[in-house]
């Protein structure tokens, strides 16, 4: 069974840092590129980042460029997001999702962790 | 960015057959994908690359369209179909629908 299991958030003031992760279990994690999306209170999803299986691909979103930095260890089946430069409008649950290759669905989802950006 | 368009909700009674639509505004092939969010969790997927079901999705969901027009239709619909369904391209960078929440009357 595929699971996907977030960590890491919670309450941080803007400015400043937060990192992610995700454990995977149930499947060949190397095999598979990972996503992060994301959705804010009472609102709609929407796509963070997205790494290729091997790491060597990464695409984000243009209001988190720069700022946010996804990666993986795929020796310890986990997905990453690095957060810095938290603003209020990046509130919001993120979940963790595989996808089989760049350009296809979001297959599976964590049941995704909250973080919350306010003073 | 590809901006997918919904409508905002939808009421139907059960066993009554519904459709919702979204559409592209430009061409993104078949490269859609429509999820369902039921309260408090997260997102699952219903249908891929437009038309295909997803492993242990019931039958009952269906999906079609390509290029700019999709349609994701429930026939018969049930109670437990109650939630909140967004369309997703995959042409581009991904983008959702705004979502189209589905009450039962």
């Amino acid at each position: 069974e595929v699971q996907l299991v977030e960590s890491g958030g919670g309450l941080v003031q803007p400015g400043r840092s937060m990192k992610l992760s995700c454990a995977a279990s149930g499947f060949t994690f190397s095999n598979y590129g990972m996503a992060w999306v994301r959705q804010a209170p009472t609102k709609g999803l929407e796509w963070v980042a997205t790494i290729s299986y091997d790491g060597s691909s990464t695409y984000y979103r243009d209001s988190v460029k720069g700022r946010f930095t996804i990666s993986r260890d795929n020796a310890k089946s986990t997905l990453y997001l690095q957060m810095n430069s938290l603003r209020s409008e990046d509130t919001a649950t993120y979940y963790c999702t595989r996808i089989a290759a760049i350009s296809t669905p979001f297959d599976y989802w964590g049941q995704g962790v909250m973080v919350t950006v306010s003073s | 960015d590809t901006v997918l368009t919904q409508s905002p909700a939808l009421a139907v009674s059960p066993g009554e057959r519904v459709t919702i639509s979204c559409r592209a505004s430009e061409s993104v092939s078949t490269l859609m994908h429509w999820y369902q969010q039921k309260p408090g969790q997260q997102p699952t997927l219903l249908i891929y690359l437009a038309s295909n079901l997803e492993s242990g999705v019931p039958a009952r969901f269906s999906g079609s369209g390509s290029g700019t027009d999709f349609t994701l239709t429930i026939d018969p619909v049930e109670a437990d179909d109650t939630a909140t369904y967004y369309c997703q391209q995959s042409w581009n960078d991904p983008t959702f629908g705004g979502g189209t929440k589905l009450e039962l009357k």
